[in-house]
């Protein structure tokens, strides 16, 4: 069974960046896509990005470009997710996934995101 | 990409049968039959209960069915019961490679 471990709850400044790391196990790392999710409290799911952890292609929501980095270390069997510039709005709980073919299967445990001044 | 759009609530009474609504584009859900569901139980993540538009992973009741026409994807839930009461949104796959979700849609169980 595939179980995916992330980082702990952070809380940032705004205008700073968060690091957020998912380390998988239980089996092979690599060829799968890792996507981010994020959901704000009392809110939808909003789709973030997703890895490609064979080859480290990536695609990041439009509503996004050019604050989040998705990266992998696949020594590591780890997938981060760094999101710049910090607003208020960026509090959520943010997930990280693994598809098989187009769809969710495995989710994270979530992690609590907090942006206060 | 704009998100894709679910009624905000659907209620009905045990044994009763729903259907969400999933309404997006010809640049999705039109396109492709990558058309996922998601169950979400408050304080959880969130459970695959749909995919590829018909598809239901083992263990998931068959009181679950999925269904698209067109630009839209429909999901039906059949003999409602009470654990069924949870938040459900759907996922696609976009022509731009990226995804999307839906703005969600709480059932309640009278």
């Amino acid at each position: 069974q595939v179980r995916l471990v992330q980082s702990g709850t952070e809380v940032k400044k705004p205008g700073s960046s968060v690091k957020v790391s998912c380390k998988a196990s239980g089996d092979i790392f690599a060829p799968y896509t890792m996507h981010w999710v994020r959901q704000a409290p009392g809110q939808s799911l909003e789709w973030m990005g997703w890895i490609n952890t064979d080859n480290g292609n990536t695609r990041y929501s439009q509503n996004l470009q050019g604050r989040v980095t998705i990266t992998r270390d696949s020594s590591a069997s780890t997938v981060y997710l760094q999101l710049g510039s910090l607003r208020f709005e960026d509090t959520a709980v943010y997930f990280c996934v693994r598809a098989s073919m187009k769809h969710i299967v495995f989710w994270g445990q979530g992690t609590l995101v907090t942006v206060s001044s | 990409q704009s998100v894709l759009t679910q009624p905000a609530s659907v209620s009905a009474s045990p044994g009763q049968s729903i259907t969400i609504s999933c309404t997006g584009s010809s640049s999705d859900i039109g396109d492709y039959d990558y058309v996922s569901w998601y169950q979400q139980h408050a304080g959880a993540a969130p459970k695959l209960i749909i995919y590829e538009v018909t598809r239901r992973p083992s263990g998931v009741s068959n009181r679950f069915s999925g269904s698209k026409s067109g630009n839209t994807a429909s999901l039906f839930v059949s003999g409602l019961q009470a654990e069924d009461e949870a938040d459900y949104y759907c996922f696609s796959y976009t022509s731009t490679s990226a995804y999307v979700f839906g703005t969600g849609t709480k059932v309640t169980v009278l």
